[in-house]
């Protein structure tokens, strides 16, 4: 077990209001990565962080900002959340070599 | 840019084997690895391939061909339980991960 936690697990929030995820670690993991699913799809990937303040964007960055100010926590903001923004979002980190461990997930709903 | 071609639904009886297929398009390939995930639950990690060949992880094993840009799952003893969604995902030199869209699979009895 990685030790992954998220916070919230449900949130419902109106459109244009912030929104901040916490994904927490527990073992020091350098890798962490934060990925949205909608229904029927695979895990598109947000951002992705290899290490204290270093991050990178993924596929789907666009409206989303991350932070990394200490290993075991790593935040994604939705600074003006919109209704397209409404899905199930998974933390994760790298285990190994390539094994990523995912967190319970937070399901989020913009109204 | 990634593209990952898997099929969306499988359906197989307890006990049979079956093979769920993944073709990719990648940069800068590094690996192939394969989630599942059960309804409502976090994706969980089965298997990983660097290198050509067969992994294989008791019911489960996994292949590669890194020059046909091809790779499969297959389950043998087919149980209940492994109703699911299987993603393949490939990763890249540079550490990020593309999933496919997921094949459901469906096991009856």
């Amino acid at each position: 077990d990685a030790g992954i936690t998220q916070s919230p697990r449900h949130k419902v929030t109106e459109t244009g209001t912030p929104v901040t995820l916490r994904c927490h670690q527990t073992e020091n993991h350098r890798y962490m990565y934060w990925y949205r699913q909608d229904p029927g799809h695979g895990l598109r990937l947000i951002h992705y962080s290899y290490g204290v303040k270093d991050t990178d964007k993924g596929e789907v960055s666009d409206g989303y900002s991350v932070s990394r100010s200490k290993t075991e926590d790593f935040l994604l903001t939705l600074e003006s959340a919109t209704s397209s923004q409404t899905s199930v979002y998974f933390c994760a980190i790298r285990q190994g070599d390539n094994e990523q461990f995912f967190g319970p997930g937070t399901r989020l709903t913009v109204l | 840019g990634q593209s990952l071609e898997q099929p969306s639904e499988v359906t197989a009886v307890e006990g049979a084997i079956v093979q769920i297929n993944c073709t990719y398009q990648t940069s800068g390939f590094y690996g192939l690895s394969w989630y599942q995930q059960h309804d409502g639950g976090a994706p969980t990690f089965l298997s990983y391939n660097g290198l050509d060949g067969l992994e294989e992880t008791g019911r489960f094993s996994s292949f590669l061909s890194r020059s046909d840009s091809y790779g499969y799952l297959l389950l043998q003893e087919l149980q209940m339980k492994d109703s699911a969604s299987y993603f393949c995902a490939v990763r890249t030199n540079a550490g990020k991960s593309t999933f496919g869209d997921g094949t459901t699979l469906t096991v009856k009895p």
